[in-house]
């Protein structure tokens, strides 16, 4: 099936650093959502993409949909305490599970004071 | 836009009982909903696809008499774990669409369950 790399696995950063994760495929992807879950709550949507090259911003997250279709890059600008979480990208393509999607393993988001 | 909630938010039970969580789309009707497991600092894994007035579809490994699924409404899931044993304590969460296949999913907020 279709498998998603997702890094880095962790980021440790200072409050005010720009933070930036990836998520890599062998396979094409139709769709790629971008999910940040707190500790102990369920992931919440932060982006979604729905086209090659498509680039779009939520406030200071800013994600693509890259060219190839096969990778998606989520940026953050001037983090803050409250970016701390996991951040899941997920795929949609003609594989994926019966939910449709393909997950990433997460990016644990760390600031540092 | 759409909501999902998941209730409860945690939950602690003896070896042997049974725990009922429920999901349900608060301003949309889902026909299909998932229900998934998360174990600590891992990603989400699909057990199962919950069908509005049929049966549930159930992910290779995960046993179905342990993990009783019903969706009796557009709007509500229930998931229950069935003589629940320690190995059973997780986190589970459940998600659905609103419109069509290529939709987001939205999850709720997930339950911590305990077995002690």
């Amino acid at each position: 099936g279709q498998q998603l790399n997702q890094s880095p696995q962790s980021m440790f950063i200072q409050e005010g650093e720009d933070v930036s994760m990836n998520c890599t495929s062998s396979s094409i992807f139709n769709t790629w959502l971008w999910y940040k879950q707190d500790p102990g709550e369920g992931p919440v949507l932060l982006i979604a993409l729905y086209k090659a090259g498509e680039l779009t911003s939520n406030g200071r997250l800013t994600a693509q949909f890259g060219i190839t279709r096969k990778d998606s890059f989520l940026d953050i600008s001037a983090s803050i305490p409250s970016d701390v979480g996991i951040y899941f990208c997920a795929g949609r393509g003609t594989g994926g599970g019966a939910d449709g999607l393909t997950f990433g393993k997460g990016t644990h988001l760390i600031i540092q004071p | 836009g759409a909501v999902v909630s998941q209730h409860p938010s945690w939950v602690i039970c003896k070896s042997g009982t049974s725990v009922k969580i429920e999901c349900r789309s608060l301003d949309f009707q889902a026909t299909t909903m998932f229900w998934y497991r998360q174990f600590p600092k891992q990603s989400l894994m699909l057990m199962a696809t919950s069908n509005e007035g049929s049966k549930a579809t159930y992910e290779q490994g995960v046993e179905k008499d342990k993990f009783l699924i019903n969706h009796a409404s557009l709007t509500l899931s229930t998931l229950t774990v069935t003589s629940a044993h320690p190995e059973d304590s997780s986190f589970y969460i459940c998600s659905s669409r609103e419109g069509h296949y290529n939709s987001p999913l939205h999850f709720g907020n997930g339950t911590r369950l305990t077995v002690t």
